[in-house]
C-alpha cells in the first residue's frame, strides 16, 4: 500500500552544523506534508508544513523542501543545538485522505556537543 | 489559544482489566479528534477519529473503543486489556483537512 518512510533512523550531527533529514512517500495523490519533532515522552509537535504548489518553505532555522517528481521531502534544520535532538516524523494527507494524516517511521537527531 | 490535556500521564493496568483514557481541548469549538497508539521506538497509528459529537471513524479493529459524549471531549476505552495494548496513546486535534493536528502529551499504557 501506499507508505511514508525514512531514509535514515538515526542522524547524528555535531552542534552547530547544519541537519538535514529526508523522508519519502509513494503516495503521489499527496498534497499536504508535515514535520513534527517528538522529544521523549511528549507528544509530537508540530514544526513545519507544505503544501504541493509549494517546493520551499522556511520557518525559524528549519526549510522544509518539496521534490514531487522524486517524492521526496527533506527537514533541514540550521545551526543545530542541543535541543534540537529529538525523533522527527513526516506525514502526508491530501484531499483524497480527508482528515487523515499517514505517518512516517521517525528518524532519532542526536547533537553532538 | 487552544490546548489539549490527556491524563491520565502513565497508567499501568493487569490483563482483563477495563480502560478509559480521557482527551479534552479547550479553546476551540467542533474540533476534528484523533486518538493514535505509537509503539516504542515506533511511528504513529491513527486508531480512531471523529469529526462531530457522536461520530467516531474507526481505522483499526481491536478491542479498543471511542466516543466522544461532548464537542471537546474524547475517550478511549477497552472492556477488557490485553497485554498487546500497551503503548503510548496521543490524543490530537485539528480544525480541517490538510491542517497540522496538535497533540497532547500522551498516556504511557504498561499492562502486566
Amino acid at each position: 500500500g501506499e507508505s511514508v518512510g525514512l531514509h535514515l533512523p538515526t542522524l547524528s550531527v555535531q552542534e552547530g552544523d547544519n541537519s538535514i533529514i529526508n523522508c519519502a512517500y509513494s503516495n503521489s495523490a499527496s498534497d499536504y506534508f508535515i514535520w513534527y519533532k517528538q522529544e521523549s515522552g511528549k507528544g509530537p509537535q508540530f514544526i513545519i508544513d507544505i503544501r504541493s504548489n509549494m517546493d520551499k518553505r522556511q520557518g525559524q532555522r528549519v526549510t522544509v523542501l518539496l521534490n514531487k517528481t522524486v517524492k521526496h521531502l527533506s527537514l533541514q534544520i540550521a545551526a543545530t543545538q542541543p535541543g534540537d535532538s529529538a525523533v522527527y516524523f513526516c506525514a502526508e494527507g491530501g484531499y483524497n485522505a480527508g482528515n487523515m494524516l499517514t505517518f512516517g517511521g521517525g528518524t532519532r537527531l542526536m547533537v553532538k556537543p | 489559544s487552544q490546548t489539549i490535556h490527556q491524563w491520565p500521564a502513565t497508567l499501568v493496568q493487569p490483563v482483563g482489566s477495563p480502560l478509559s483514557l480521557e482527551c479534552t481541548v479547550e479553546g476551540t469549538s467542533n474540533p476534528n479528534l484523533y486518538w493514535y497508539r505509537q509503539a516504542a521506538g515506533r511511528g504513529l497509528q491513527l486508531l480512531f477519529y471523529s469529526v462531530g459529537i457522536g461520530q467516531i471513524s474507526s481505522e483499526v479493529p481491536q478491542n479498543l473503543s471511542a466516543s466522544r459524549p461532548q464537542d471537546r471531549q474524547f475517550i478511549l476505552s477497552s472492556k477488557k486489556l490485553l497485554l498487546s495494548d500497551s503503548g503510548f496513546y496521543l490524543c490530537a486535534w485539528n480544525l480541517a483537512e490538510n491542517q497540522p493536528q496538535h497533540f497532547g502529551d500522551g498516556t504511557r499504557l504498561s499492562i502486566l
